[in-house]
């Protein structure tokens, strides 16, 4: 069965601050695809990033960065120097074919 | 702009009525998924379609049924509503292609309220 785990389910921070998002997955599958969303407090769903399975090689996007880990089945997400506008609901999602299972999703908040 | 485009935005109704929401997903997605994001259920999974045709089927409700048209624009039709309907409504489509399964892109939802 596939699973997406997001232990933590609120985080406040101070701005500026680092701040890491955790994403534990569970699948049987060799490929698979991951991903994360953005939902800001206008509740649309935003793509962040998708990563397939066969490519553990680390991202970085300006202040965003993430690390796939097949060894521990994580695919955490690291937002640097944090600021308000990252406040957020963040969700992690595993896909294989036309299954697509999100976490709970952690809830972010940039404390000014 | 996700291209993909919901409606309504916003809909209060009673229990027991009947609603349809409606979803363009982007130019040239084929796919169309249906999610439902309550309080205290996050994102679940209702139903997805492929060209018209359904290709899997999650948590949905008997109550609940979907179909994508033609042209490729797909309905949520919700029915026997319940107050625990209450959710936001989320359609997004993908390019299926082979081998290569893309991210889903999202529509800004449909708020259902129900009294």
């Amino acid at each position: 069965a596939q699973k997406v785990t997001q232990a933590q389910t609120e985080i406040s921070v101070v701005e500026k601050e680092d701040v890491t998002l955790d994403c534990v997955y569970e699948t049987r599958d060799t490929t698979y695809y991951l991903f994360w969303y953005k939902q800001p407090p206008s509740g649309e769903l935003v793509f962040l990033i998708r990563r397939n399975s066969f490519d553990e090689q680390n991202e970085i996007s300006g202040r965003y960065s993430w690390n796939f880990q097949k060894s521990t089945s994580s695919f955490n997400f690291t937002i640097t120097a944090s600021q308000v506008v990252d406040s957020a609901v963040y969700f992690c999602a595993l896909r294989r074919d036309d299954k697509i299972i999100f976490g709970k999703g952690t809830r972010l908040h940039i404390l000014p | 702009d996700s291209g993909v485009t919901q409606t309504p935005k916003h809909l209060i109704t009673a229990t027991g009525q009947r609603v349809t929401l409606r979803c363009s997903p982007r130019s040239g997605d084929l796919s169309v998924y249906w999610y439902q994001q309550s309080l205290d259920q996050g994102l679940q999974f209702l139903i997805q379609y492929y060209n018209g045709e359904e290709r899997a089927k999650g948590n949905i409700l008997e109550r609940f049924s979907a179909q994508q048209f033609p042209d490729l624009h797909s309905e949520l039709n919700l029915s026997s509503l319940e107050l625990g309907d209450s959710a936001l409504y989320f359609c997004a489509s993908s390019v299926r292609g082979q081998g290569f399964p893309g991210e889903l892109f999202f529509g800004e939802g449909s708020r259902l309220t129900v009294l």
